[in-house]
């Protein structure tokens, strides 16, 4: 079955320092790779997504590319600030059809933290 | 446009007794999936449901269950609540499409005692 494998956490960085969250998938087909971020207390945000092998998908300075060859979907940022704390969610949408209806596939999410 | 709301947004409730959780998608969208968030298991897809037909379903036992109307709105039910059960609750809502992307709410934490 589908599976996301995140790289483990926690993440500890100094604020303007490059980030890189490391995501790799198994599925079958070309699913659809999302990012997500939760911040305390609230529910998950679309941060970023990609459709096809080679989409880069961007927003607020965080990048990802769709690498179909090596099965990731790796999260960067080049200088992360406080407020980027959080817990990070990679996740695949398979395009299969039937029991891939609204069904998103996360990874196990990586906790972020910024200091000043 | 309004997102995703999620009522109540806290629960507690004791074995045994049952629960039902509402979810308002954002206007326009037909598709609403539900999630379980917890420590141990991270985030598991309960089901899916598109103009008020269940069209696709997770591994949770038949104590959870859930119903679309015909505004989009939908309802999880959990009965015979566990300790196990104890976790957020998120619901997504999206065009229904199948590359379509989820907007999720705020969730619905249960505590269970």
């Amino acid at each position: 079955g589908d599976s996301v494998t995140q790289m483990e956490g926690p993440v500890t960085l100094s604020e303007e320092a490059c980030l890189t969250i490391n995501c790799t998938y198994t599925a079958t087909g070309y699913p659809s790779l999302f990012w997500y971020v939760q911040y305390p207390g609230e529910g998950l945000q679309l941060l970023l997504k990609a459709t096809k092998a080679d989409d880069k998908g961007s927003n607020k300075g965080f990048e990802a590319t769709y690498r179909k060859e090596t099965t990731s979907f790796h999260l960067e940022k080049g200088s992360v600030q406080v407020s980027d704390s959080a817990v990070y969610f990679c996740a695949l949408k398979s395009n299969a059809g039937g029991t891939s209806y609204g069904k998103l596939t996360f990874g196990q999410g990586t906790i972020l933290t910024v200091h000043p | 446009k309004a997102g995703v709301t999620q009522t109540p947004r806290y629960l507690i409730k004791t074995r045994g007794q049952q629960v039902t959780l509402s979810c308002s998608p954002i206007s326009g969208h037909r598709s609403v999936s539900w999630y379980q968030q917890t420590p141990g298991q991270g985030l598991q897809f309960l089901f899916e449901y598109f103009s008020e037909t269940q069209r696709n379903k997770g591994n949770f036992p038949g104590r959870f269950s859930g119903r679309q109307f015909s505004n989009s709105r939908s309802e999880m039910n959990v009965s015979t609540l566990e300790l196990g059960d104890s976790a957020l609750y998120l619901c997504a809502s999206s065009t229904g499409l199948l590359t379509y992307e989820q907007y999720f709410g705020p969730g619905t934490r249960l505590t269970v005692t």
